[in-house]
C-alpha cells in the first residue's frame, strides 16, 4: 500500500482558503486518492476522491498533478466548523481496506 | 440517509471480562471495518469482512475476534479485555478504498 506523508497539524483564520498537500510518492498505478474528514468524538466522513487532475464537490477540491506523487485538499473560505482532522488515502478500489494515516489537524481561528 | 450504528457510545468493563461490540449497517454493503483510535495514532485496521461468514485480519487483530452472521452485522469481540485495549472503537461499512461510512464510535474503557 502506498504511504502517505501529510503536515500533522495546521492553522488558519475564518475565511481563508486551506490547502492541505498529501505525499504519496510510492502511488501505483490503480490507486485513487481518497480524503476523509474527522471531527471531534465521531468518526471520519468521506469528503472526496479522485484519480487524476482536479475534482471538485461541494464541499472540496482536489488536486493531482500529472505524475500523482502527491494531491492537494483545498478547503474555501473556512469556518469554524471545518475545524477536523483530515486522513488521505491512498488505494485500489480492489479487496485492500481502507488505511489511515495519523492525519492533519485543522484548527480555524476566528 | 444510510447508517451505521453501534450499540454503545460508552462501555466500562473489567479486565478480564468478554466484551462484545455490535455494529449494524442498513446499506446493503458487503464490507464492513473494525478500527480502533488512540490519540497520536491515527485509527488503525483491526479487522475487516468482505462477506457473511468472511474474515481479515487487519494491522492489529491480537486479542480480538469478530463475527459476521448475517450481512448487517458485524460484531468485535475481545475475548479477555485488557487495560491497553482502552481505546475509541469505529465501525464502518462501505466500498474498498472508496466511500465508507463510520458509526459514531464506542469509547471502551477496561479497568
Amino acid at each position: 500500500l502506498a504511504k502517505t506523508t501529510q503536515p500533522i497539524s495546521m492553522d488558519s483564520y475564518e475565511g481563508q482558503e486551506v490547502n492541505i498537500t498529501c505525499s504519496h510518492n510510492n502511488i501505483a498505478t490503480n490507486d485513487y486518492i481518497t480524503w476523509y474528514q474527522q471531527f471531534p468524538s465521531q468518526g471520519p466522513r468521506f469528503i472526496i476522491q479522485g484519480y487524476k487532475t482536479k475534482v471538485t464537490n461541494e464541499v472540496a477540491s482536489l488536486f493531482i498533478p500529472a505524475d500523482r506523487k502527491s494531491s492537494t485538499l483545498s478547503l474555501p473560505r473556512v469556518s469554524l466548523s471545518d475545524t477536523a482532522v483530515y486522513y488521505c488515502l491512498v488505494g485500489d478500489r480492489g479487496n485492500t481496506p481502507l488505511v489511515f494515516g495519523k492525519g492533519t489537524r485543522l484548527s480555524v481561528i476566528a | 440517509d444510510v447508517k451505521v450504528t453501534q450499540s454503545s457510545r460508552y462501555l466500562v468493563k473489567r479486565t478480564g471480562e468478554k466484551v462484545f461490540l455490535e455494529c449494524v449497517q442498513d446499506m446493503d454493503h458487503e464490507n464492513m471495518f473494525w478500527y480502533r483510535q488512540d490519540p497520536g495514532l491515527g485509527l488503525r485496521l483491526i479487522y475487516f469482512s468482505y462477506d457473511v461468514k468472511m474474515k481479515e485480519k487487519g494491522d492489529i487483530p491480537e486479542g480480538y475476534s469478530v463475527s459476521r452472521e448475517k450481512k448487517e452485522r458485524f460484531s468485535l469481540i475481545l475475548e479477555s479485555a485488557s487495560t491497553n485495549q482502552t481505546s475509541m472503537y469505529l465501525c464502518a461499512g462501505g466500498e474498498m478504498n472508496t466511500e465508507a461510512f463510520f458509526g459514531q464510535g464506542t469509547r471502551l474503557t477496561v479497568v
